[in-house]
């Protein structure tokens, strides 16, 4: 089975720019979607293949993929980025799809 | 404005059935596939199975293949979680989700997510 692997946390200081891997191999193959999720919430779409954004979500948030990671940004952090945040594949060939183990933003 | 409401939360015994549901509104029902999820208390995201309205047909994800029942009732746009043998491990919230798909497949939007608590 195809796994996706994110680290469990990130911590940042207000105003400085937080970073989130999504490791997978070959993974610059596939479209990436994050999301994120608030404590008693749930998920909400914030990044979409690879690097679009859904109405609504700041233009601090960014996106891109290649290689073997996707990587989720957030710039100049504030405290309501304070989230979980996953990262999701669809796997075509097989019709799966896979979330991330998920990563943990600390502001 | 596309809206997932799922039913309320949940108290069950080890043992019983359950069925949860999904009512989705705003947009054309049978044109989008919905996707069920589940989240363990302090886990993370799984993938359940998806649904596609239009054929009634479901793809599960081998870890929830006999486990559970995926189904729609199209009259009322609504999409069902269904177990027959309930277990304390099912406890969890589960999210309904409708996929969208461009280049890629993604969840959005989500329901609020229905408490299982199985006792």
């Amino acid at each position: 089975s195809y796994v996706v692997t994110q680290p469990p946390s990130v911590s940042v200081a207000p105003g400085q720019t937080a970073t989130i891997a999504c490791e997978g191999d070959n993974i610059g193959s596939t479209p990436v979607h994050w999301y994120q999720q608030k404590p008693g919430q749930a998920p909400v779409l914030v990044v979409y293949d690879d690097d679009a954004r859904p109405t609504g979500t700041p233009e601090r948030f960014s996106g891109s993929n290649s290689g073997n990671t996707a990587t989720l940004t957030i710039t100049s952090v504030e405290a309501d980025d304070e989230a979980d945040y996953y990262c999701q594949v669809w796997i075509s060939s097989i019709d799966r799809y896979v979330f991330g183990s998920g990563t943990k933003v600390t502001v | 404005e596309v809206h997932l409401v799922q039913s309320g939360a949940e108290v069950k015994e080890a043992g019983q059935s359950l069925q949860i549901s999904c009512k989705a509104s705003g947009y054309h029902f049978f044109s989008y596939y919905i996707a069920w999820v589940r989240q363990r208390p302090g886990q993370g995201l799984e993938w359940m199975g998806v649904i596609y309205p239009h054929d009634s047909g479901v793809t599960y994800s081998p870890s929830f293949e006999g486990q559970v029942t995926i189904s729609v009732d199209n009259s009322i746009t609504t999409a069902y979680l269904q177990w027959a043998n309930l277990k304390t491990s099912d406890s969890a919230v589960y999210y309904c989700a409708r996929l969208q798909m461009k280049r890629g497949v993604r969840f959005d939007p989500w329901g609020q997510g229905t408490l299982v608590s199985v006792s």
